[in-house]
């Protein structure tokens, strides 16, 4: 499975979109992109995913690169409940979730 | 519908000693998975279930790590005997055959565990 880099932190404004990048130059024509968020003393929990177009569902946007080794996570209207550490996989629809380190978002007032 | 329970939320051992952890996946959910979560690191998946047979079990330190899923629905994972460096929080998660090629994985709260 294709690795991934992420920001290791990033702050966002309440109210205001984040934009979370993910790179992932190795990734194989049938892999996906996924995104997970992890709140404070939660589970893991599903937010979207993609595997060469756009998408979007009441969570979030998911934003591929046409060469598909980049993309971004945008949350339209940030809240203090979006405070988490997001997840960018890159795997098969079959294949397994390999998490990293993630990305920790902090939205503040 | 509910989530994916599981129990106990917080459990303290001793080293030597040994523990289990229950998960009750959501209803209907034929796959199921326990992840182990060290501190400041993300998920790692430590045994998958399709049913009550396993699928993977490649990540399970099988020398003190045991899971069952007898009946194709709640799962124990055990560990017997617990050393330090098992402290963590011990999720479980499911997916429905339907969905499973999406790959999207419905996770419990966790239990987190200290081993002392």
């Amino acid at each position: 499975d294709a690795k991934t880099t992420q920001p290791t932190s990033m702050d966002c404004a309440e109210g205001r979109a984040a934009n979370l990048p993910c790179n992932h130059s190795t990734i194989s024509g049938n892999e996906y992109v996924y995104w997970y968020r992890q709140i404070h003393s939660q589970g893991p929990q599903y937010i979207i995913h993609g595997l060469k177009n756009n998408e979007t569902n009441e969570m979030a946007s998911l934003i591929i690169t046409e060469d598909r080794k980049s993309s971004t996570l945008i949350l339209p209207h940030a809240t203090l409940r979006d405070t988490a550490v997001y997840y960018c996989i890159v795997t098969y629809s079959w294949g397994k979730l390999q998490f990293g380190a993630g990305t920790q978002v902090v939205v503040t007032p | 519908e509910a989530g994916v329970a599981q129990s106990p939320r917080y459990k303290i051992i001793e080293k030597r000693q040994s523990v289990a952890f229950w998960c009750n996946p959501i209803s209907g959910h034929a796959t199921l998975y326990w992840y182990q979560q060290i501190l400041g690191q993300g998920p790692k998946l430590l045994i998958q279930f399709q049913n009550n047979g396993v699928v993977d079990d490649s990540q399970l330190p099988k020398d003190r790590f045991s899971a069952e899923r007898l009946k194709g629905v709640d799962s124990t994972l055990k560990i017997q005997p617990a050393k330090l460096e098992d402290s963590a929080v011990y999720l479980c998660a499911s997916n429905s055959p339907d969905r499973s090629y999406k790959n999207i994985q419905y996770f419990g709260a966790g239990t987190r565990l200290s081993v002392l």
